[in-house]
């Protein structure tokens, strides 16, 4: 079965800190995800990375940056954090051109819920 | 732009009649498409997939969908909803490329 892992559920952090939030997956698999997830709205891009080191940016990445420095490990970084950026995120990876035989599926984490006071 | 419809944000329903979820999107190129459940506090897990071959897709939980091309709709169908199928239910779209695209979601309450 495909893991991915989201190392914090819930957090609660202070208007202006920096955040980390780590997503490990466990199948080889090159792309990872950032998703925020807030009512009505659905689930929106903050950026993707197709491997090692690549980043791009999703619909809105705004406020937020990643790193992506071993294949498994994609983390999400919010340099000062604001009250806006209370939401759901959801950590998600897939196959690259790999994807082609195993079906391109998409595998979510079980998302880290981060409120900003 | 590429875009997915979910015109239902909404969808109560009683236990044991049949519902159906709607989704559109918006291109009629090639597409692989996908439905995904979310319980509360949990990710998203997948339901079922279309990427090719026969348009009725059956998947976990007794859930199935329908890829129509001319129509670039992906219905996700259910004959008898059971209390434990209250979720959130999201159609997702690849499109070329490496990215999804998701709909705004459908919250599915299944009344006794």
């Amino acid at each position: 079965d495909v893991k991915v892992t989201q190392s914090s559920r819930y957090l609660v952090k202070r208007t202006g800190e920096k955040v980390f939030l780590e997503c490990v997956q466990d199948m080889d698999h090159e792309n990872m995800f950032w998703y925020r997830q807030d009512p009505g709205l659905g689930l929106r891009l903050i950026y993707f990375s197709y491997d090692v080191k690549m980043k791009e940016k999703g619909d809105i990445p705004e406020g937020y940056s990643v790193s992506r420095e071993k294949k498994e490990r994609f983390s999400l970084i919010l340099e000062s954090a604001s009250t806006n950026q209370t939401s759901m995120y959801l950590c998600a990876s897939k196959f690259g051109s790999r994807g082609l035989r195993f079906g391109n599926t998409i595998y979510f984490g079980e998302g880290s819920w981060l409120t900003v006071v | 732009a590429q875009s997915v419809t979910q015109l239902d944000s909404q969808v109560p329903v009683f236990e044991e009649a049949p519902v159906e979820l709607r989704c559109n999107y918006s291109s009629s190129v090639s597409v692989y498409l996908f439905w995904y459940v979310q319980y509360p506090n949990q990710g998203l897990q997948l339901l079922l997939k279309y990427l090719s071959g026969s348009t009725l897709v059956k998947g976990i939980n007794g859930f199935e969908a329908e890829f129509n091309k001319s129509q670039t709709s992906f219905h996700l169908r259910k004959p008898s909803v059971h209390i434990s199928d209250t979720a959130e239910y999201f159609c997702a779209v690849k499109f070329t490329g490496n990215q999804f695209y998701f709909g705004t979601g459908t919250s599915l309450t299944v009344i006794p």
